[in-house]
């Protein structure tokens, strides 16, 4: 079965970077037939796609945090991870990492997901 | 920033059926499949729907979902207590580059 796990500091100072990682178990994160994606959601709203990268390395940013983002794959240590500069209060949510099952661009979805950290802007 | 627009909430007695809308544009569901997520409180969103109405292995065929046009729905069949999370519905969508995009999220209530 597979499994993801969310891991990172829980409290960033704005203008900071804040870095996630992702550890997959059960399954490798180099297979051609899936991506891995982050998704995010601020306390008691709702969710928003924050980009993924595939097996490859090739990454889709959200267009509004795109200048903002890095991910990448550390394919010896089956985790991948997320770097969000310049933070602000607004970056203050719960992060999910998520496999997304990827067949063709219109057929994106997330199957299996992590049960999310909470990540909390403020000096 | 959510493009999906669905219902705040929505309610039912046990047994009963409650239908969830989902309205986009022709840049989203207009063009491509639509996905649903149930998020039971406190817990990590779990996909519900894929490929507009297909259930993934698990999911009660309570669970059933329909695309027409730039709209979606969702339909939940004799209503349970564990019915009770909120539900997203989401898609790609083809403008700016391309964006997945979430629904604004439905809250169900079971009465």
């Amino acid at each position: 079965q597979l499994q993801l796990q969310e891991s990172g500091p829980g409290l960033v100072k704005p203008s900071e970077t804040l870095s996630l990682t992702c550890t997959v178990s059960g399954g490798s994160i180099s297979s051609s037939n899936y991506y891995w994606g982050w998704i995010r959601q601020p306390p008691g709203k709702g969710l928003e796609w924050i980009g993924s990268i595939s097996y490859s390395g090739s990454t889709s940013y959200n267009p509004s945090l795109k200048s903002r983002l890095t991910m990448s794959l550390d394919t010896s240590k089956n985790q991948f991870s997320l770097k969000i500069s310049s933070v602000t209060a607004a970056d203050t949510a719960v992060y999910y990492c998520a496999r997304v099952h990827r067949v063709q661009l219109w057929d994106y979805f997330f199957d299996y997901w992590g049960q999310g950290t909470l990540a909390t802007v403020s000096s | 920033q959510a493009v999906l627009t669905q219902p705040p909430s929505a309610s039912g007695t046990p047994g009963q059926r409650v239908t969830i809308s989902c309205s986009g544009s022709s840049s989203n569901i207009g063009s491509n499949y639509v996905y649903w997520y149930q998020q039971l409180p406190g817990t990590a969103p779990k996909l519900l729907i894929y490929r507009n109405n297909y259930r993934p292995s698990g999911v009660p065929d309570r669970f059933s979902g329909s695309k027409s046009g730039t709209s979606a729905s969702l339909a939940i069949s004799g209503l349970r207590s564990e019915d009770e999370a909120d539900y997203y519905c989401a898609a790609w969508d083809d403008s700016l580059s391309g964006r997945y995009v979430f629904g604004t999220g439905t809250k169900v209530t079971v009465l």
